[in-house]
């Protein structure tokens, strides 16, 4: 069976600062999809970044990228420079060979001025 | 390009109650699917369409859930008798097609919160 595990309920980072949240998965497919969304508080899902799993270079776009770490099974999400429109709810993401994504319990992210 | 439209943007009903979404995907996209995010969840995968065709609805409640995409376009999404643990917001999402362009994420519509009481 396939599971996302986030395991940050919550996270604070301080403006123009780096942050990283986690997210583990598991799946039993050989070529599977890993993607990051964020969801404001106008409720929209907002695609940010994919990684494939046969891809050897880590995915990046803008300030996201993705720490991918095949054998351990991570997919973190690190955002560079934080701004406050940063502050929303990220949700890790995978999609396997039946294409079906599924979406781990999310995180919210809190950016201090 | 026009995004993913859902209506209505809120709805509260009482229990029992019947109750319909409607999505449309952007032009093009063969690919619908309809999640539930429950307050404090991720989104969860009720149903998903290629063209007008069903291809997964494992979690779909189907004694009190339907849905359908006439002629591969519009779809609607059904509530009957709704239920308390129904109240969620409900999200369509498209993308193209299956399989290919698999390195592109979903586009989501802005969803439906209903509350049932």
């Amino acid at each position: 069976a396939q599971k996302i595990t986030q395991t940050q309920p919550g996270m604070f980072v301080q403006e123009k600062e780096a942050v990283t949240l986690d997210c583990t998965y598991d799946t039993s497919d050989q070529s599977y999809g890993l993607f990051w969304y964020k969801q404001p508080s106008s409720g929209e899902m907002i695609f940010l970044i994919y990684q494939g799993s046969y891809d050897e270079q880590n995915a990046t776009e803008g300030r996201y990228s993705l720490n991918f770490q095949k054998a351990r099974k991570s997919a973190n999400l690190v955002i560079s420079a934080s701004q406050l429109g940063d502050s929303a709810m990220y949700f890790c993401a995978m999609r396997g060979g039946g294409f079906k994504t599924i979406f781990g319990a999310g995180t919210r992210l809190f950016v201090k001025a | 390009e026009a995004g993913v439209a859902q209506s209505p943007r809120y709805k509260i009903i009482e229990k029992r109650q019947s109750v319909a979404f409607w999505c449309n995907p952007i032009s093009g996209h063969a690919t619908l699917y309809w999640y539930q995010q429950i307050l404090g969840q991720g989104p969860k995968l009720l149903i998903q369409f290629q063209n007008n065709g069903v291809v997964d609805d494992s979690q779909l409640p189907k004694d009190r859930f339907s849905a359908e995409r006439l002629k591969g376009v519009d779809s609607t999404l059904k509530i009957q008798p709704a239920k308390l643990e129904d109240s969620a917001v409900y999200l369509c999402a498209s993308s193209l097609v299956r399989g290919r362009d698999a390195n592109y994420g979903y586009t989501f519509g802005s969803g439906t919160r209903l509350t049932v009481v």
